[in-house]
């Protein structure tokens, strides 16, 4: 069965300053890859995906992640973080099966 | 509507009182799920429905929990008999597929008193 981690509960970061937020997947075959955004007191919204291809993904609100077959990770990434940036995020996998895992979210914390 | 709708958006109830939790998909997605989010935690998957098929219904807690869905259309989350511990956001997402991203609706704030 597939699984995703966030190995990280909450990271801070400072305004301006680079950002990563990390995530490692276990999935048999090749998987399908995703970041998910949750604002405060809004719903989730997609950020980006991998399904195949180039393995630096962009997507909404600058943000990017890459996907590294062999460490088997998926770290989001966003070269100037800003406060607006301060959310809960999720990543999830699913694998050619049925099944679609959300990892449990790291909260962001950009201070100005 | 251009995204996924779900009502009510707010739902107190009394323990051991029934509810039912609506969710309209984004026209023309063939799968829609549905999650619940307990305060400060992550995403835990109820059951997903695609197409015509057989819905999985794996993540049902209880057998309290169920859901129908109407073709691609409308689908309807049931709790039989509230129990505290229901208490949570139940989100709805619907996707073109199974392999494409989720949209997600607002998500419906159950609250069992």
């Amino acid at each position: 069965a597939q699984s995703v981690a966030q190995p990280e509960d909450q990271v801070n970061v400072a305004e301006g300053n680079p950002l990563t937020v990390k995530c490692t997947y276990s999935v048999s075959g090749n998987p399908y890859l995703f970041w998910y955004v949750q604002y405060p007191n809004r719903g989730l919204q997609f950020l980006l995906k991998y399904i195949t291809g180039d393995n630096l993904v962009k997507g909404s609100y600058g943000f990017e992640a890459e996907f590294n077959k062999s460490q088997t990770s998926f770290h989001l990434k966003k070269p100037s973080a800003l406060v607006s940036d301060s959310a809960l995020y999720f990543c999830a996998v699913r694998d050619h099966g049925q099944n679609f895992v959300f990892g449990p979210g790291t909260r962001l914390s950009v201070l100005p | 509507g251009a995204g996924v709708s779900q009502s009510p958006s707010n739902k107190v109830t009394e323990k051991g009182k029934d509810v039912e939790l609506r969710c309209d998909p984004i026209s023309g997605h063939t799968a829609l799920y549905w999650y619940r989010q307990r305060l400060g935690q992550g995403l835990e998957f109820l059951i997903y429905f695609q197409g015509n098929s057989a819905p999985d219904k794996s993540g049902l807690p209880s057998d309290r929990f169920s859901a129908e869905r109407t073709g691609e259309s409308v689908s309807t989350l049931t709790i039989q008999r509230t129990q505290q511990e229901d208490s949570a956001v139940y989100l709805c997402a619907s996707s073109l597929d199974l392999y494409n991203e989720q949209f997600f609706g607002p998500g419906t704030r159950l609250t069992v008193l």
